[in-house]
């Protein structure tokens, strides 16, 4: 694809409610990251992806977030029991190991919880 | 731990002004460092890194490892620079990007 693709792009859920965010990273990019945006809280690291190395998790906030990445492609972030504060706009970046520091990234998925 | 600070949440400016978006950091090794840039309704993309020592769109930053400081500066500004701004620091060797919470920057017509 032209680009890192996110879905939804937009969505809404009741607490306690579990949502799943899906990243389509560049094809060959193996380095895959997600990102919380919250306003005054800027660019919040969650968690990040390395071929076929463990994941750095270092980031999640709770043991309700959770990530998985398949073939070294496609990865989900799950989040359980959703609360109020998990409201953000979620970004997925992926970048090619050789070009280390540019991350290009998706559009977000934006999640609202009520 | 490594800490990314942008201390300015908005930032406006007079076009044909100079501007300077201010970035300190804290890490205790060898630290790379990045300017992003999200305009208005487009994806969060790199603007610059300090290791090309580059120029883009009028825009510089160096790397003061004395004062910690990784400050973007532009002499003129233009309309089109109004956008969000993040500075990030990345380890040496690794892969993760840590991002200052962003300024706003606003540039007067």
């Amino acid at each position: 694809g032209a680009g890192v693709s996110q879905s939804p792009s937009n969505k809404v859920t009741e607490k306690g409610k579990d949502v799943e965010l899906r990243c389509d990273p560049i094809s060959g990019h193996t380095a895959l990251y997600w990102y919380r945006q919250s306003l005054g809280q800027g660019l919040e690291f969650l968690i990040y992806f390395q071929g076929n190395s463990a994941p750095d998790k270092s980031g999640l906030p709770s043991d309700r977030f959770s990530a998985e990445r398949t073939g070294g492609s496609v990865s989900t972030l799950t989040i359980q029991r959703t609360q109020q504060e998990d409201s953000a706009v979620y970004l997925c970046a992926s970048s090619l190991v050789v070009r280390t520091g540019e991350l290009f990234f998706g559009e977000g998925s934006r999640l609202t919880v009520l | 731990a490594q800490r990314v600070t942008q201390p300015e949440k908005l930032l406006s400016v007079f076009k044909g002004a100079p501007v300077e978006l201010k970035c300190n950091y804290s890490y205790s090794g060898s630290p790379e460092l990045f300017w992003y840039v999200q305009y208005s309704r487009q994806r969060l993309q790199l603007l610059l890194r300090h290791i090309s020592r580059e120029s883009i769109k009028g825009f510089t930053a160096d790397l003061n490892k004395g004062e910690t400081s990784f400050h973007l500066k532009k002499p003129f500004a233009q309309e089109e620079d109004s956008a969000m701004y993040y500075c990030a620091l990345r380890n040496f060797g690794n892969e993760k990007l840590t991002f200052g919470t962003g300024t706003r920057l606003t540039i007067i017509p």
